[in-house]
């Protein structure tokens, strides 16, 4: 059974920390993505990766980095966390950038307090 | 900018019945194209590709209008486990997903 693994489903965390959001996939995919969904907003895309070390900005990357050291694991950081970066955070990874499945993590809801 | 639209809804349809709805794309040069199912609190999961020629499997049929840039989900005899948010993705340079549709089936 393939599977993407977020490394916490809920998280509390104090405006300005340092957050780190961790994903792991165990099929060898070389796409890895990371949005994040909000009511009324949909999926909205912040960073993706086709290889490792390697990083694009997607649609929304203020306030938001990534780091991809590992083929399986991609990770996001929020510098320094806002309030308004409470939100679903969802990782996928997929075979190729857009012609196959792309396989979600079960997301990690974070709140800034 | 990649455009992908759908209807919000709720569409609150009973037990039994035949729903349809449709996602319109503003990218032209799009190949790929998907329908995705999200229950309440959990990821998304795909629940068809969408062909040229369109794609069938049990009740569920998806179709790929290129001409008006638009796909559709028709679900035929709905159970109420299929009430769900269905999320349409078009593919160009990367997935963009719409904002998703929510359906209720009602006993």
């Amino acid at each position: 059974d393939v599977k993407v693994t977020q490394s916490s489903r809920y998280l509390v965390k104090r405006t300005g920390e340092k957050v780190f959001l961790e994903c792991v996939q165990d099929m060898d995919h070389e796409n890895m993505f990371w949005y994040r969904q909000d009511p009324g907003l949909g999926l909205r895309l912040i960073y993706f990766s086709y290889d490792v070390k390697m990083k694009e900005k997607g649609d929304i990357p203020e306030g938001y980095s990534v780091s991809r050291e590992k083929k399986e694991r991609f990770s996001l950081i929020l510098e320094s966390a806002s309030t308004n970066q409470t939100s679903m955070y969802l990782c996928a990874s997929s075979a190729t950038p857009s012609d196959t499945e792309a396989f979600f993590g079960q997301g990690t809801r974070l709140t800034v307090v | 900018r990649k455009e992908v639209e759908q209807d919000p809804g709720p569409f609150n349809v009973p037990e039994g019945a035949t729903v349809a709805f449709n996602c319109t794309y503003s990218n032209s040069a799009s190949q790929s194209f998907f329908w995705y199912r999200q229950d309440c609190r959990k990821e998304p999961k795909l629940l068809m590709s969408v062909y040229s020629s369109g794609n069938e499997d049990g009740r569920f049929t998806a179709q790929l209008n290129r001409a008006s840039q638009y796909i559709s989900l028709l679900i035929r005899d709905s159970k109420l486990s299929d009430s769900a948010t269905y999320l349409c993705a078009v593919g160009a340079d990367g997935l963009t997903f719409g904002k998703g549709t929510h359906l209720i089936i009602q006993p």
